[in-house]
């Protein structure tokens, strides 16, 4: 595709309901990263993927977050018996190399969790 | 004490004003720098790179300083549609991006 495409959108999730949410980099990007962003604060690392292989999951919160990209495009988030504190923006991005770090990412719109 | 620090603002600015936003890293092994921009409500996007000899990018400046890990933008001759959130971010070569909370930058008629 031409972008990062996130889905859904919005999600309002019901106290200690499961949610999955769903990321499509862009065609051939190698490296997918989650990021968590509270509202007023910067986009937190939560974990990152090249290709298939998990290379760091260590900004996961809590083992209620579980993230999966099983053959190397798309990725999906999911998150466990949610707390409000889960609410936030969970943004996707892609770069195209192996995330030497020197790398533009490429995020996508975000999903906003509201969890009641 | 995080690990990447901005000033969070807001600056409030009259068009064609000059103003300068800056950030501190704690992570010494840190390779490399951006600045990233996002409006109200949408996703981050690369606004430029950080190079150690500094870079210009029409309006925009941004300087690094390793010796005192110190980053800084600085926006000439603001326009209104420079109106957001700057983004500083810090990278070591595991790949992983660190964010600072973003300094806002409001600029006016």
């Amino acid at each position: 595709g031409a972008g990062v495409s996130q889905s859904p959108r919005y999600k309002v999730a019901k106290r200690g309901q499961d949610v999955a949410l769903r990321c499509d980099p862009i065609s051939g990007h190698v490296s997918l990263f989650w990021y968590q962003q509270a509202l007023g604060q910067g986009p937190e690392f939560l974990t990152y993927f090249q290709n298939e292989a998990q290379l760091d999951k260590s900004g996961l919160p809590s083992d209620r977050f579980f993230a999966e990209r099983p053959e190397g495009s798309v990725s999906t988030l999911k998150i466990q018996r949610t707390q409000q504190e889960d609410s936030a923006v969970y943004l996707c991005a892609s770069s195209r190399g192996s995330g030497t770090g020197y790398e533009k990412l490429f995020f996508g719109s975000g999903t906003q969790l509201s969890v009641l | 004490r995080k690990e990447v620090e901005q000033d969070p603002g807001p600056f409030n600015v009259p068009e064609g004003a000059t103003v300068a936003f800056n950030c501190t890293y704690s992570n010494s092994a840190s390779q490399s720098f951006f600045w990233y921009r996002q409006d109200c409500r949408k996703e981050p996007k690369l606004l430029m790179s950080v190079y150690s000899s500094g870079n210009e990018d029409g309006r925009f400046t941004a300087q690094l300083n390793r010796a005192s890990q110190y980053i800084s933008l600085l926006i000439r001759d603001s326009k209104l549609s420079d109106s957001a959130t700057y983004l500083c971010v810090v990278n070591t070569n595991a790949g992983k991006s660190t964010f600072g909370d973003g300094t806002t930058l409001t600029v006016k008629p």
